[in-house]
Order: structure tokens, then sequence, then C-alpha cells
């Protein structure tokens, strides 16, 4: 079945590094990718839309300086957390869709297994 | 706005037991797609099952079915013989047929106990 491989899984950093996050289909190209964020017990929250090719799609109250999202190819989109800080720490979550896929949208999204991000 | 909504927090049931997870959406559209996930304490998100609003017939994956009453908006997942591994967080979600993002409930925490 489809995969998605998201690296790194964990990353520890110093406060107001930038730290990039990679999100892959493996075997099926992506034109769409989504970004989310999930702080410990609580559901998942959208962050932004990636679409290849153009300008990724944030939800509100998503600062676009700080999550820069790159989507440069189909099977490849990047999340930067620029000069993080401690309350950037949290789990992010990526998923990509199968726009091929004869069971259209049923075919649901495929997520990657999360990074663990933690600023000290 | 599409909203999701489930009311148990936690829920807690006996090993080999059964067990209904409730979930209930708005949405003003006639046609969409809704999905029961699982994360594990791994917090890998594994797709449980899924229902297209435009069918009736209930889905059912092995031990794991659904109660879809569309005129309710309800979208129940009932987990049958209960298993320890079943023990993770379940959220139920909500995708448009504009296919533009999929849309989480807040989640169920469920504990299987030996």
């Amino acid at each position: 079945g489809a995969v998605v491989s998201q690296h790194p899984s964990w990353v520890i950093c110093k406060s107001g590094t930038s730290v990039k996050i990679e999100c892959r289909s493996l075997d099926f190209q992506a034109t769409t990718m989504f970004w989310y964020r999930q702080f410990p017990k609580q559901s998942l929250m959208l962050m932004a839309t990636s679409n290849e090719g153009s300008k990724a799609t944030y939800e509100q109250g998503v600062e676009k300086d700080k999550f820069l999202i790159n989507h440069a190819s189909l099977t490849l989109s990047t999340l930067t957390v620029t000069s993080a800080h401690p309350e950037d720490s949290s789990f992010y979550i990526c998923s990509a869709s199968n726009p091929d896929s004869v069971r259209g949208p049923l075919e649901a999204q495929h997520f990657g297994d999360g990074t663990r991000l933690s600023i000290l | 706005a599409q909203t999701v909504t489930q009311s148990q927090p936690e829920m807690s049931v006996q090993e080999a037991e059964t067990v209904t997870l409730s979930c209930t959406y708005d949405t003003s559209e006639n046609n969409y797609y809704l999905f029961w996930y699982k994360q594990p304490p791994s917090r890998q998100m594994i797709l449980v099952i899924r229902q297209e609003a435009y069918k009736q017939q209930n889905a059912t994956e092995n031990r794991f079915s659904v109660n879809f009453q569309k005129a309710a908006k309800s979208f129940s997942l009932k987990i049958s013989d209960s298993q320890l591994g079943d023990t993770a967080m379940y959220f139920c979600a909500f995708l448009s047929t504009s296919y533009d993002k999929v849309i989480f409930g807040p989640g169920t925490s469920l504990s299987v106990i030996p």
C-alpha cells in the first residue's frame, strides 16, 4: 500500500534554531500534502495544506513566516520551523493523498509516523 | 463549516467485550466521507474504517463496524471482542467532497482492561 515517510522522527535542538521536517510519498505522487500539529492528548490540528508547485494554504492562526512549507516536487514536502522556541515543541504529522487511487477520496490520507520536536 | 464531535473523552472496556465510541458531525453537504482513525501510544495514525455518505450500508472491517445514521449525522464505531492492542486514541474524521482537508474530532481514549 501507499507509504508516507517522515523524517526525522525526533529532534531536540536549542532555542533559536531552525528545524526542517521532510515528508515523502514513497510509491505515489502526491499533489497535495497536509501538515498537522498535535499536543499531548489532543487531536490533530491542521496547520496548512501544501500544494505542489504553489504556495501553501495556511489555516487561520498559523504563522506563515514561522512555519515555512515547501512542496517542490510531487513526492516531497518540507516544513521548516524557523527560529524555534520552547512553545513550538510539539508532535508534527504530515499526510498525503493519492489522487490516482481507484477508490478516489475514500482512499483517505496516508500519514507519516510523525516528528517529535523538542526545543530546549 | 464542518465540525466533528466526540462526546466521550475516555472509555474503558473489558477484554473480549464490546464497546461503542460515539461521533457526531455537522455539515450542509449531502455527500462526504467519514473515517475512524486509531492512534496507539506509538502515535502512528492508522485507518480503521471508512464510510461513504451516499451508501446506506454500514461499513464493516473484521471486529470493527460502524452505525451510520445520516439524518442524525451520527457515525459511531463498535469494536467487538476487544483486544489489548485496541488500547489507543480513536479519532472520528470528516472529509468533504471537495477533498480539501480532513477534519478530526477531539478523540476518545480507549483502554482495554485485561
